[in-house]
């Protein structure tokens, strides 16, 4: 268990309304990260901090925002979020080598 | 960007016997790392195993070993004494070495277990 709690476990909204996921880290990790799983797409990194209020952008960023105001926290918002949106989100830290990522029990977020 | 692809959707294996799950990658990078993740259904991912570019010995975990070929870029699982725990889809990620931080992941295989 590396420490990882993600909020909320389950959430359904409607399309345009706003969201905001909290990923939770115990750890004082300083690399957090944001992934969304699909059918046939694996893991797909969203964004990622490298430390409080540094963050970059990974792959399918479009369509979401990041915040980090202390190391223990990462927040993903979708502000108006879209029925494509719909997925399972991973938050994840780097392992104490940081050769190896842990995760978060994930977030089941459907938009209807 | 760095592709990982794995070509068995599914497989399976009957309790007790081996199985192998194929990975293949795409890089020009001599130096990364390489994952294996299980995810069972409670959906937690799960590090399996992990394999350095540099080191030549094959990675063990346990019941757990990968074939690594550097050359071909392939990156195989191999489940020996396969248990009902073990089923769960399996998921191959490629890493860059000490400078990068995204991880790729193939699209999974997933594993079932034949009493």
């Amino acid at each position: 268990d590396a420490g990882i709690t993600q909020s909320p476990r389950h959430k359904v909204t409607e399309t345009g309304t706003p969201v905001t996921l909290r990923c939770h880290q115990t750890e004082n990790h300083r690399y957090m990260y944001w992934y969304r799983q699909d059918p046939g797409h694996g893991l797909r990194l969203i964004h990622y901090s490298y430390g409080v209020k540094d963050t970059d952008k990974g792959e399918v960023s479009d369509g979401y925002s990041v915040s980090r105001s202390k190391t223990e926290d990462f927040l993903l918002t979708l502000e108006s979020a879209t029925s494509s949106q719909t997925s399972v989100y991973f938050c994840a830290i780097n392992g104490a080598s940081a050769r190896e990522q842990y995760f978060g029990p994930g977030t089941r977020l459907t938009v209807t | 960007a760095q592709t990982v692809t794995q070509s068995q959707p599914e497989m399976s294996v009957q309790e007790a016997e081996t199985v192998t799950l194929s990975c293949t990658y795409d890089t020009s990078e001599s130096d990364y790392y390489l994952f294996w993740y299980k995810q069972p259904p409670s959906r937690q991912m799960i590090l399996v195993i992990r394999q350095e570019a540099y080191k030549q010995q094959n990675a063990t975990e346990n019941r757990f070993s990968v074939n690594f070929q550097k050359a071909a870029k392939s990156f195989s699982l191999k489940i020996s004494d396969s248990q009902l725990g073990d089923a769960a889809m399996y998921f191959c990620a490629y890493r860059r070495g000490n400078t990068g931080n995204q991880f790729y992941f193939g699209t999974g295989t997933s594993l079932t277990v034949i009493p």
